[in-house]
């Protein structure tokens, strides 16, 4: 029971540069968010989407866009990658409407930008 | 989306219990009160979730007195693997229907032999 896995584990980036952070979960969880986290810094949300075909902006989606894919994938897409954008990016996705089981989250991506 | 307030840091000796208070004044009426743990290099993980009263699980038990302003997390006989950092969130279904929670800084516990 894999749970929530993230693709790739680190990652390396020019300034400028492109790249799609992958995200599948296989608990047949309605919605699905990505957070970001910086050092020392509680997790900040990208993009959540609620249920398939639908998707919100967060807290920080400035540089970002998301696509849910289908209803076990959840992809993040930086255009043209920026120093700010290092950072911890977590993939999380919860069970429907409460969500009182809780988020289940990936292992997370480390991406530096250079 | 209510603010939560923790302390930063705590230490506790291996063997006692821990208990974590989390502030939340403006606690709207449909919030569940959420605690995660954290280790280093690893996502969240989901430890209690409570409205009102008291829960318990197999790993710690939530306090929350009647108005709900602030919540508990009390761990019983800490060991050196609890050290890491706890999240209180507070959180409610979104009107797009997904429950979006806001994390703090959360508070780092330091277990000591």
């Amino acid at each position: 029971n894999a749970g929530v896995t993230q693709t790739p584990k680190f990652q390396v980036l020019k300034t400028g540069q492109s790249m799609t952070l992958q995200c599948a979960q296989d608990m047949n969880h309605n919605s699905m968010y990505w957070y970001r986290q910086d050092p020392g810094m509680g997790l900040r949300l990208i993009y959540y989407s609620a249920s398939e075909g639908t998707t919100d902006k967060g807290e920080v989606p400035n540089g970002y866009n998301v696509s849910r894919l289908n209803k076990r994938e959840f992809s993040l897409r930086l255009e043209s990658a920026a120093p700010s954008q290092t950072s911890v990016y977590f993939c999380a996705s919860s069970s429907i409407r409460t969500g009182r089981d809780g988020y289940t989250f990936g292992s997370g991506t480390r991406l530096t930008v250079v | 989306l209510a603010k939560t307030t923790q302390p930063i840091s705590m230490d506790s000796y291996e063997g006692q219990e821990v208990n974590i208070t989390c502030s939340h004044n403006n606690i709207a009426t449909n919030d569940y009160i959420t605690w995660y743990q954290q280790f280093p290099s690893q996502g969240p993980r989901f430890i209690i979730q409570g409205y009102k009263t008291k829960v318990t699980n197999e790993v710690a038990s939530l306090f929350i007195p009647a108005d709900r302003k602030s919540s508990t997390l009390s761990l019983p006989r800490v060991s050196l693997s609890d050290t890491a950092v706890y999240y209180c969130l507070v959180g409610r279904l979104s009107g797009a229907g997904s429950y979006q929670l806001t994390f703090g800084k959360g508070t780092k516990l330091s277990v000591i032999p």
